[in-house]
């Protein structure tokens, strides 16, 4: 398996409340991406990143932002979290965005929020 | 909106069956691959078939691609319950950043 940890696992929060989520993955992968999965909606990108310090937005990127100072690390932020941002999401890593793009991916932190 | 819708959403059969799941995308790609996620679980790669392909074979699956009716099928051979999952389709552009766009899935249903 892939070497990718997400964390927190499970979470339950309050309207309003500030959330991050983290990605680490000791593969030295270039690619890092944050998918959402909803029933009747598939995965949606969020925001992916092609590099330190370099990010940009994916289909569903309002109300988040990222960051990624190391090359191991993806944060995921919800300022403000809204009833509408429950979901699982799953972190994601590709070795080579500019050839296959296959896609190695984490086992998911299901949040809600209240 | 979703580049790659799968057909049927959901799926039932008895073990030893075939299963056939069909992909629909809308634009231009690169490669397109298929995915599986067992409940609860991440999703994990199955098998990747390039726009200049037309068919790809890995162990019990063949995987088919039509660029010219923008379509792709995944063939599951001698089902087993083991093979009790969602699957997905992903397809890559041709831009340099990777970034795969899923459909919404076929929950495939193998009973012993």
């Amino acid at each position: 398996d892939a070497g990718i940890t997400q964390s927190p696992r499970h979470k339950v929060t309050e309207t309003g409340t500030p959330v991050t989520l983290r990605c680490h993955q000791t593969e030295n992968h270039r690619y890092m991406y944050w998918y959402r999965q909803d029933p009747g909606h598939g995965l949606r990108l969020i925001h992916y990143s092609y590099g330190v310090k370099d990010t940009d937005k994916g289909e569903v990127s309002d109300g988040y932002s990222v960051s990624r100072s190391k090359t191991e690390d993806f944060l995921l932020t919800l300022e403000s979290a809204t009833s509408s941002q429950t979901s699982v999401y799953f972190c994601a890593i590709s070795e080579s965005g500019q050839t296959t793009g296959e896609l190695f991916f984490g086992e998911g932190s299901r949040l809600t929020v209240l | 909106s979703q580049q790659g819708e799968e057909d049927p959403q959901a799926l039932s059969i008895q073990e030893g069956e075939n299963a056939t799941m069909n992909c629909s995308y809308k634009t231009s790609i690169n490669n397109l691959q298929w995915y599986r996620q067992n409940s609860g679980r991440g999703l994990v790669h199955l098998i990747l078939i390039r726009s200049n392909e037309r068919e790809k074979h890995s162990g019990r699956l063949r995987v088919t691609l039509d660029t010219s009716k923008k379509s792709s099928s995944l063939l599951i051979t001698a089902s087993r319950a083991a093979d009790t999952a969602s699957y997905f389709c992903a397809t890559k552009g041709s831009s340099n950043t990777g970034k795969l766009i899923f459909g919404q899935g076929t929950t495939l249903q193998v009973k012993p």
